[in-house]
């Protein structure tokens, strides 16, 4: 059983659109990190997110946190083809460290 | 400093064959899990270790068994390999973040 559901599962738009991903979860989160995997590539931390409520910004990259911390969104603004990749939301659980069902966005020229 | 290798990086498997894929990290961190990524799919977590001596199921054990002999080192093995278990296969360790080697692509025909 997926504990996170990522959506939309593709995601295809022009260079200069904006655009915004979704992680939920049944369960409460402690911490929710975000991810992006290029092809052939293993993923690599983009921001992790502790606080319910809380807005990190990374340069275009907005995460934010639910406050109940069930649910988490990454956007994007002015999207280029070098954001185009498989991002991936991800939780600690107790021992476990489970990925969501992923995003794959492609941003065209 | 490599990180997190893997080996090997491709291999193709008949129906009933066995293999073994490694796992070597240089980072000291306790614990390691094994993935299988389909297309268009997140991260399925197999197994995990939470350090040396110790193994753990993850959400889709079944076809699949781990060591951790040293602490540097986690296996993962295929018994009798199956056209399911077609997929490519990536290793982490994790302390604050996660860090993955380049995966395996395996074949099984």
């Amino acid at each position: 059983t997926q504990l996170l559901e990522q959506s939309p599962q593709f995601l295809s738009i022009q260079e200069g659109e904006n655009l915004t991903v979704y992680c939920n979860s049944s369960s409460v989160f402690s911490s929710l990190q975000w991810y992006r995997q290029e092809p052939g590539e293993g993923p690599v931390l983009l921001v992790t997110v502790v606080t319910g409520g809380e807005v990190k910004k990374l340069k275009r990259l907005t995460f934010q946190f639910g406050d109940a911390r069930k649910d988490s969104s990454l956007h994007i603004t002015a999207a280029q083809p070098g954001d185009t990749g498989l991002y991936l939301c991800a939780m600690a659980n107790t021992d476990k460290l489970i990925f969501g069902t992923g995003t794959r966005l492609q941003v065209f020229p | 400093n490599a990180g997190v290798t893997q080996t090997p990086k491709f291999r193709v498997l008949k129906t009933g064959q066995s293999m073994t894929l490694l796992c070597a990290q240089d980072m000291n961190h306790e614990y390691m899990y094994w993935y299988r990524q389909d297309p268009g799919m997140g991260l399925r977590l197999i197994h995990y270790s939470v350090g040396e001596g110790t193994t753990a199921k993850g959400e889709v054990p079944d076809g699949y068994n781990v060591s951790r002999l040293k602490k540097q080192n986690f296996l993962l093995g295929l018994e009798s390999a199956a056209p399911s278990q077609t997929s490519v296969y990536f290793c982490a360790t994790w302390w604050v973040e996660a860090f993955f080697g380049q995966g395996t692509r395996l074949t099984v025909v």
